[in-house]
């Protein structure tokens, strides 16, 4: 089983569409959840943490289920700059220390006019 | 807004050939990490490095792989023998502590073609 699974999409929706992606984490062990945003040919970006409360930033909510190890990222109104692939990120601290990112394949999302 | 810089943006190198990829981190960053990304695929760990020494690394990093950090400012990942398979993006990270809710922040890349 992937470490970290998403649906690769593409999801296409038109402006102004409400859009939800999913994400599942093998290692209940995991400590803590990213959604990244990535465009074409560009680095990662930190799109928002998600936290076990679930957590908004304008447009934007996150959620987690930690018993079904589940994380979702929730586009309301979307816009055409929203166009990019959201990357699923899962940290897990070992007793070794290793604090490194495990990424997702990621979802692309092309919003349309 | 401090970032991470990576230099050379895009390297070509023939194969067998080494190859040294150049970042500077954030200033005031302690803990070092170098991703690559295959074109099509995920981001993948490398390794990740602290007080000077490497504190974990994947089985991609292998003996052909190395990490240095020769001055206040720079983190070098040198590839000794490139192969047709290192050809990827390889970012290079930074972040602040090692909580685990530290963000990690991601240089622009370079992009390796081995030919």
């Amino acid at each position: 089983r992937k470490e970290v699974e998403q649906d690769p999409g593409p999801f296409n929706v038109p402006e102004g569409a409400t859009v939800a992606f999913n994400c599942t984490y093998s290692n209940s062990a995991s400590q803590s959840f990213f959604w990244y945003r990535q465009d074409c040919r560009k680095e990662p970006k930190l799109l928002m943490s998600v936290y076990s409360s679930g957590n908004e930033d304008g447009r934007f909510t996150a959620q987690l289920n930690r018993a079904s190890q589940y994380i979702s990222l929730l586009i309301r109104d979307s816009k055409l700059s929203d166009s990019a692939t959201y990357l699923c990120v899962v940290n897990l601290i070992l007793d070794t220390g290793r604090r490194a990112l495990t990424f997702g394949s990621g979802t692309r999302l092309q919003v349309q006019p | 807004e401090p970032e991470v810089t990576q230099t050379p943006s895009h390297q070509v190198t023939q194969m067998g050939q080494e190859v040294i990829l150049r970042c500077v981190p954030i200033s005031n960053h302690l803990y070092f990490y170098w991703y690559r990304q295959i074109l099509g695929q995920k981001v993948e760990f490398l390794v990740s490095f602290y007080n000077n020494e490497i504190s974990e690394k994947s089985e991609i990093f292998d003996d052909q792989f190395s990490v240095e950090r020769p001055d206040g400012s720079n983190f070098t990942l040198k590839i000794r023998s490139t192969k047709l398979e290192d050809s990827a993006m390889y970012f290079c990270a930074s972040s602040v502590t090692v909580d685990r809710t530290d963000t990690q922040y991601f240089g622009p890349g370079t992009r390796l073609t081995v030919l």
